[in-house]
């Protein structure tokens, strides 16, 4: 029964597209997180949601738009791919903020053509 | 920015102890130290965590520096499914997420 699941874990798509990714955790955990994984293998935090609201929002282009409709789903919708969204993202969950252990899905690697 | 420093890659024997360095000379007095690793083509998984005292658990054991400048992850037995990139994190207590740097890659040979 996996903890942390996301869909799709493969998206192949073209430039100027919309798609989502979604995130579940059946963890019952209070926040969850996107993060994203370049080439370079460098994992940066993304958004960080919190009982639905938000609460980490980095320096992420607003084509990026994170979805809560409970805390246990965080979704990831972005508008006009471009080359350079191409990636593996990752969804986290913990029970606190901060200093609780992240449990990571397995990802969702995303190719824009 | 994760404001510690790792070694890029290391490699080790099966079955003999690992000891992966992290240096956090700047850490603060409020900053957790957070291991974690990432097997190929998956997503990290928590490893262990420490404020001051060192900390033991069934995957590995962390060490931390009396002045708190340096930590060791220590893997007592190494196996083939050990081979991962280890990234060692600081955060304080002040609501922000994980970070994570580079890493160092661990190579395991049989």
């Amino acid at each position: 029964d996996t903890a942390v699941s996301q869909t799709p874990k493969y998206l192949v798509t073209q430039m100027g597209n919309d798609k989502s990714i979604k995130c579940e955790q059946n963890l019952g955990h209070d926040t969850m997180y996107w993060y994203k994984q370049d080439s370079k293998k460098f994992l940066k935090i993304m958004f960080s949601y919190n009982n639905k609201e938000l609460i980490i929002n980095e320096t992420v282009p607003n084509r990026f738009s994170p979805k809560s409709p409970d805390k246990a789903h965080l979704n990831l919708h972005i508008n006009s791919l471009e080359l350079g969204d191409s990636a593996v993202y990752f969804c986290a969950s913990s029970q606190v903020l901060s200093t609780g252990e992240l449990f990571f899905g397995e990802g969702s690697r995303l190719t824009v053509l | 920015d994760a404001k510690t420093t790792q070694p890029n890659s290391m490699e080790s024997n099966e079955e003999e102890p690992v000891h992966l360095p992290c240096n956090h000379s700047t850490i603060s007095g409020t900053d957790y130290i957070h291991w974690y690793r990432q097997l190929p083509s998956q997503g990290p998984e928590y490893v262990i965590h420490g404020l001051t005292s060192n900390v033991n658990n069934r995957m590995a054991s962390l060490a931390i520096a009396e002045d708190r400048k340096s930590s060791t992850l220590i893997l007592h037995r190494a196996t083939l499914r050990d081979a991962a990139v280890y990234y060692c994190i600081r955060n304080s207590n002040s609501g922000y997420a994980l970070n994570f740097g580079k890493g160092t890659s661990l190579l395991v040979t049989p």
